[in-house]
């Protein structure tokens, strides 16, 4: 299976710090997009990297791709009590559907 | 307009009831795809429509029925559900099939008594 896996499944922290979340996945891929999910609501797309870009940037978001290792990161620096959501990597190899992780739930205190 | 909407955003339903979720998109998007999510879980894949037709079927049982009216419009047409297909049900859209990002409406939230 693609399926990525985030880590931690769960991450609270106080409003202004930073928060790290990890997805790693098997397979190689076309690209990587992170997901925000507000509690019983629809999935936002946040960014998107390719596979031949090692960092990028929207914002307060940061995002790493490292395909030797198969991970990336997703950093939100400066949080905020908005930011409480679940996060979500989806993979994609091209002709095949997007895998999504299994999440990341982000308590963000204010 | 960058919006996927679902209609009803509640839905209760009996064992033997018949009833049917709409999603509508009007960002000319030609690929249209159903998800089923249960709480704490990732969305899970259920059917993908492209160019009015469907393209994947994951394996999803007869008692859901997808349909696509035209390029804007898709239905899931439920029938004989179990308590087991409770969930959040997502429709989303993309520019293309698979490719890059998707469209999320903010979902119907399924309760089967």
């Amino acid at each position: 299976s693609q399926q990525g896996e985030e880590d931690p499944q769960a991450l609270s922290i106080q409003e202004g710090e930073n928060a790290t979340m990890n997805c790693s996945y098997k397979t190689s891929i076309n690209n990587l997009q992170w997901y925000r999910q507000n509690s019983g609501r629809g999935l936002v797309h946040l960014i998107l990297i390719r596979s031949n870009e090692r960092e990028k940037h929207s914002g307060r978001l940061r995002v790493t791709l490292d395909t030797s290792k198969k991970s990336s990161s997703l950093l939100i620096t400066a949080s905020r009590a908005a930011d409480t959501a679940s996060y979500f990597c989806a993979t994609w190899a091209g002709n095949t559907p997007l895998v999504f992780g299994k999440g990341t739930r982000l308590s963000v205190i204010a | 307009d960058t919006e996927v909407t679902q209609t009803p955003k509640h839905l209760v339903m009996g064992m033997t009831n018949k009833k049917s979720l709409k999603c509508e998109q009007h960002m000319g998007h030609r690929a249209m795809y159903w998800y089923k999510q249960k709480a704490k879980k990732p969305p899970e894949l259920m059917f993908v429509y492209s160019y009015e037709k469907l393209s994947i079927n994951e394996s999803v049982p007869s008692r859901f029925s997808p349909e696509c009216p035209n390029s804007s419009l898709l239905n899931l047409h439920l029938h004989a559900l179990q308590p087991e297909d409770s969930a959040l049900y997502l429709c989303a859209s993309s520019q293309e099939t698979l490719t890059d990002t998707q469209y999320f409406g903010p979902g119907t939230r399924l309760t089967v008594l």
